[in-house]
This record gives structure tokens, C-alpha cells and sequence, in this order.
């Protein structure tokens, strides 16, 4: 299995609180994603990153920032959550699609905003 | 815009009896297509690709797919399922000629029935 941890596994929080999620990697690939997963919707890119400081945004970035100050890290931000992005989230990882063709992704954080 | 489209929330098939399950895609270069699989509470894994070369493609666990251009159609077959192959399924595309953005579809339950 790809190295990929996502932290944390499970969150509750209250509308308006910030929340930050964290995607780590430990195959040194330089494409980062993260994606979110709801009923009826599949899987929606909300944002990735092509490099160390170099992001850009997906289909649902709205309420949404990323940042990525090392190859390894990942980091999704809810500045203040809302309960539409009650979701589960998905960080992914590939070493370029023109190279292998193929997203590893991590296990989930499932976050609930009350 | 590329997009994805996967006509079917939920497909039934008894066990040993061949599966398909549908996809069609809409990009305005060349396509890079993809099959993922999702077991419950688990991120989703890679199980085909298809970038160029022969129509149909084989992947894991017995499963391949059938590109058709004319028809801008992906179908995931199986000649024999398994009860071990229900999952959830998503069907994804690339366009190659724009950025590195895989965009997923909606996703496809596959009950296989002892």
C-alpha cells in the first residue's frame, strides 16, 4: 500500500470553528489531491497541488484552502465550517498522470460540522 | 469541460453471471479513463486504465473495459462475477491535454447475489 496517512480519522466540530485536515505522504510523489465524497455526488476534486507551493483549485474549492510547504504535507482548511462540508475527505497522491496513470488515495477523514 | 457520467446508481448480478457496468466521458482532447473501486470505509483503489494502444484493457481481480471512441463510452466488464466483487465502483477521465486533474464520476454500487 501507498504511504498515505490521513489525520484525523474522525472529526465532530461545531459550525463556524476552523478545521484543518492533514495528508501525509511518504512516497516522495509530487502530486498532491484532495477530494471530497457525498451521496449521490461521488468523489469532487476541492483543490490540488503540482508542487511545493504550487496549488490549484478543483470543482469545489469554495470555503476551502490548501497549503503544501513540504513535499510530504498536504493541509485542507475549513477557515470556518460549515454543515454542507459534512463529508468524508480524501487525500490522494500520484507521481503524474502522464507517467502511471494512477491516484493512490488514503483512508478517509470523515467530518461532521454540527 | 471533461466530465463523466455513470448511468447507473446500482447494478444487480448473481453470482457467476458476466457484469458491466457503465460509463461515458465527455473531454475535448484525448482521454486517459479510469477504474477505481471503493470496499466499504476504505479509500478507493486503481483497478484499469486505458491511454492508448488496444480497446479493451485488463486490470485486476479478472476485471477489464472496453473502450469505445465512437461512442465515448468506458464499460467495466467482468466475465464471472463474484459476491466478493460488490463495491462500489467509479469511473474517472483525464483529458491529457489540460491539467493534472483526474474527474471522477458519481459512482456505481455492484450487489452480486449468491
Amino acid at each position: 500500500d501507498a504511504g498515505i496517512t490521513q489525520s484525523p480519522r474522525h472529526k465532530v466540530t461545531e459550525t463556524g470553528t476552523p478545521v484543518t485536515l492533514r495528508c501525509h505522504q511518504t512516497e516522495n510523489h509530487r502530486y498532491m489531491y484532495w477530494y471530497r465524497q457525498d451521496p449521490g455526488h461521488g468523489l469532487r476534486l476541492i483543490h490540488y497541488s503540482y508542487g511545493v507551493k504550487d496549488t490549484d483549485k478543483g470543482e469545489v474549492s469554495d470555503g476551502y484552502s490548501v497549503s503544501r510547504s513540504k513535499t510530504e504535507d498536504f493541509l485542507l482548511t475549513l477557515e470556518s465550517a460549515t454543515s454542507s462540508q459534512t463529508s468524508v475527505y480524501f487525500c490522494a497522491i500520484s507521481e503524474g498522470l502522464a507517467n502511471t496513470g494512477e491516484l493512490f488515495f488514503g483512508e478517509g477523514s470523515r467530518l461532521t460540522v454540527l | 469541460a471533461q466530465s463523466v457520467a455513470q448511468p447507473e446508481d446500482q447494478v444487480n448480478v448473481a453470482e457467476g453471471n458476466p457484469l458491466t457496468v457503465k460509463c461515458t466521458y465527455s473531454v475535448s482532447g484525448n482521454p486517459y479513463l479510469f477504474w477505481y473501486v471503493q470496499y466499504p470505509n476504505r479509500g478507493l483503489q486503481f483497478l484499469l486504465k486505458y491511454i492508448t494502444g488496444d480497446n479493451l484493457v485488463k486490470g485486476s481481480y479478472g476485471f477489464e473495459a472496453e473502450f469505445n471512441k465512437s461512442q465515448t463510452s468506458f464499460h467495466l466488464k467482468k466475465p464471472s462475477a463474484l459476491v466478493s466483487d460488490s463495491a462500489l465502483y467509479f469511473c474517472a477521465v483525464w483529458d491529457m491535454n489540460r491539467d493534472d486533474k483526474i474527474i471522477f464520476g458519481k459512482g456505481t454500487r455492484l450487489h452480486i447475489l449468491p
